[in-house]
């Protein structure tokens, strides 16, 4: 069993459409949740962080994660076709230079 | 601006040649890089840990004298591929990990060698 779970898509949705992006984990040690974007040919780009358990707003996107049951989310309100692109969950024990974790990506279409 | 800058973007070369590549860290002065490979349509494989002024720290199943680290100084580390082949065609993405936040990304070197 791998220690990080997402589903790797692909995911198609009309432009406006409410996204809901998820990730699964084994590792209990896991406290800080992230969320990278990454278009084609590019670096992953941070999105959001979360430590512990909660919710996290960002202007179109919400953060959740539920550490009892190992299970955190992605939400992106009013989808554009800019938001195209692959989004990657990751997780680690600490920040700075503790290894992260990445799941598989979601590659996500949004249609005009 | 970009936290982390890595250079080249893309480089093509022949097979058995040796390429380096360059991160840095322009806004922090970063004790740990990690370098990452990633093949199209599959997620990032921490390929090291980078640390300045020691040796880098591989994961299972990479060869250290192939993918050679040096982290000279806070905001600079470079990963040289040594007599490169074809299966070393991929996509190489350096990070840089500081304090509190978590990783932030260059934007990756395109190697392909033919």
């Amino acid at each position: 069993q791998k220690e990080v779970e997402q589903d790797p898509g692909p995911l198609s949705v009309p432009e406006g459409a409410i996204v809901s992006l998820n990730c699964t984990y084994s590792n209990s040690a896991f406290q800080y949740f992230m969320w990278y974007r990454q278009y084609s040919r590019k670096g992953p780009e941070l999105l959001m962080y979360t430590y512990s358990s909660g919710n996290k707003e960002d202007g179109r996107f919400t953060a959740q994660v539920d550490k009892s049951s190992k299970y955190i989310s992605l939400f992106i309100r009013d989808s554009q076709p800019s938001d195209s692109a692959t989004y990657l969950c990751a997780m680690s024990a600490g920040t700075g230079g503790f290894k992260t974790i990445f799941g598989a990506g979601t590659r996500l279409f949004v249609k005009a | 601006g970009a936290v982390v800058s890595q250079h080249p973007s893309w480089v093509i070369c022949k097979s058995g040649t040796s390429v380096k590549i360059e991160c840095r860290s322009l806004d922090f002065q970063a004790t740990t890089m990690f370098w990452y490979r990633q093949f199209p349509k599959q997620s990032l494989m921490l390929m090291a840990t980078s640390n300045e002024g020691s040796k880098a720290t591989y994961e299972q199943g990479v060869e250290k004298d192939k993918f050679l680290i040096n982290h000279a100084s806070l905001t600079l580390s470079t990963l040289t591929v040594t007599s490169a082949h074809p299966e070393d065609s991929s996509f190489y993405i350096c990070s840089v990990g500081v304090g509190n936040q978590p990783q932030h990304f260059g934007d990756g070197t395109r190697l392909s060698i033919l």
